[in-house]
């Protein structure tokens, strides 16, 4: 049981490069999410799906597309990096309701 | 729109000293709570929850919260805290049944040995 497996790890990314961050989960967790953490701002809700093929807007969507094709993968794309989207970000998996969240390990990205 | 506040950012204690850690949410309705913690370079892994019954919850690693609902708190608590504690703290909240977690700040916990 693998859990919440994002990846990469890490990543350096040129202003205006595209890229796909991967979150895979083998826990049957109906909602998935991804987030950002940046200092002293806690989390942020980026974009967020409650189930298969369905996604929607979180906090902070500009710049991130999403995609739920299949219920175990969440996909965050960055279509045109900018240095503000330099941050460590972070899949998570749960239920409705009365359950916890389970993360994946984060990404970290940086765009020069 | 709900929010949740960690009133502390970054909290220097002495091991063997006593730990508590302010959560304050703004839901005036059925609630889940949930502290998380972060240890250096790691992700978020689940400290404690409540969803109902004995306001007072004991998580792992002998950390314990009590939920006071007058007060709309949650706060975070370890009687004799080890260098190992070191991590940052994030308290979050959900609705009753909803989706979505409101989360804090986070806390910087730093423990000199």
């Amino acid at each position: 049981n693998a859990g919440v497996t994002q990846t990469p790890k890490f990543r350096v990314l040129k202003t205006g490069q595209s890229m796909t961050l991967l979150c895979a989960q083998d826990m049957n967790h109906e909602y998935m999410y991804w987030y950002r953490q940046d200092p002293g701002m806690g989390l942020r809700l980026i974009h967020y799906s409650v189930g298969e093929g369905t996604t929607a807007k979180g906090e902070v969507p500009d710049g991130y597309n999403v995609s739920r094709l299949k219920k175990q993968n969440f996909l965050l794309g960055l279509e045109s990096a900018a240095p503000s989207q330099t941050s460590v970000y972070f899949c998570a998996g749960g239920n409705r309701g009365r359950t916890e969240a389970f993360f994946g390990q984060g990404t970290r990205l940086t765009v020069v | 729109a709900q929010s949740v506040s960690q009133h502390n950012h970054h909290v220097i204690l002495s091991e063997a000293a006593s730990l508590e850690l302010g959560c304050n949410y703004s839901y005036g309705g059925t609630v889940n709570l949930f502290w998380y913690v972060q240890y250096p370079g790691q992700h978020l892994q689940l400290l404690l929850k409540y969803f109902s019954g004995d306001p007072l919850v004991k998580g792992i690693k002998g950390f314990e919260a009590e939920f006071i609902k007058s007060k709309f708190s949650f706060n975070l608590r370890k009687p004799s805290v080890q260098w190992s504690d070191t991590a940052e703290y994030f308290c979050a909240v959900n609705e009753g049944a909803n989706y979505q977690l409101i989360w804090g700040a986070g806390t910087k916990l730093i423990i000199k040995p």
